[in-house]
């Protein structure tokens, strides 16, 4: 089991550009969840999806983020343009079903916008 | 004013200490109560998870929630250096929801 894997782990750019992180869940599990964590807001879901579907988005700070998800096996978090309040550590997660069976979390992608 | 409310800490304990961390939160429609342990750099994983009121033990570690108070606690027996991390309490309303977290307590625990 590779668990969820997500890249970059460290991603530092300067305002203004488009940042893309990737997230490949676990095979079988149907939700995709992405989260953003930081010292002053803790972790916050920002997406989530069923088997390829966006759910829920209201935890979307604003239109300069976007999230797809193509297949099963393939999701990016896209923010254009970015910003420096942007930086954070953001997680990907996936779980067989939604609710109290445990999300499995990838390692993160720590992003710093300059 | 959050719905999850969790004193972020730092917590410092010798080794062997028990240590109480807790959670209080607002809305009574919460119905399961979880705890997520996150090391340094890595991501949260699920340590417990609870239904509804009560106790429930794992090895050293034991979660109690009291719905009547909207309070929930981690107890960790006979800590060890290896328990150093950060914790949160997660809540869900229904199986179908989405988890609420608090900011997590960072614990470090003392040789």
């Amino acid at each position: 089991d590779a668990g969820v894997i997500q890249s970059p782990r460290h991603e530092v750019t300067e305002m203004g550009q488009e940042v893309t992180l990737r997230c490949k869940p676990i095979s079988g599990h149907d939700y995709l969840f992405w989260y953003r964590q930081t010292m002053m807001r803790g972790l916050e879901l920002l997406i989530y999806f069923n088997n390829n579907v966006p759910i829920d988005d209201s935890g979307m700070p604003e239109d300069r983020f976007s999230a797809k998800m193509p297949n099963a096996s393939f999701s990016t978090l896209k923010i254009q343009p970015s910003e420096p309040r942007d930086s954070a550590v953001y997680f990907c997660a996936s779980s067989p079903v939604s609710g109290v069976q445990p999300q499995h979390f990838g390692d993160g992608t720590r992003l710093s916008i300059l | 004013q959050k719905e999850v409310e969790q004193d972020p800490g730092p917590l410092s304990v010798p080794e062997g200490a028990i240590v109480s961390l807790n959670c209080t939160y607002s809305n009574s429609a919460f119905q399961y109560f979880m705890w997520y342990r996150q090391y340094s750099r890595k991501g949260p994983e699920l340590l417990m998870y609870t239904y509804s009121s009560g106790n429930k033990e794992d090895g050293r570690f034991t979660a109690q929630v009291d719905k009547s108070s909207k309070y929930i606690s981690l107890f960790i027996r006979d800590s060890q250096p290896s328990d150093s991390a950060t914790y949160l309490c997660a809540m869900i309303y229904n199986q179908g929801g989405k988890l609420i977290f608090g900011q997590g307590t960072e614990l470090s625990v003392k040789p």
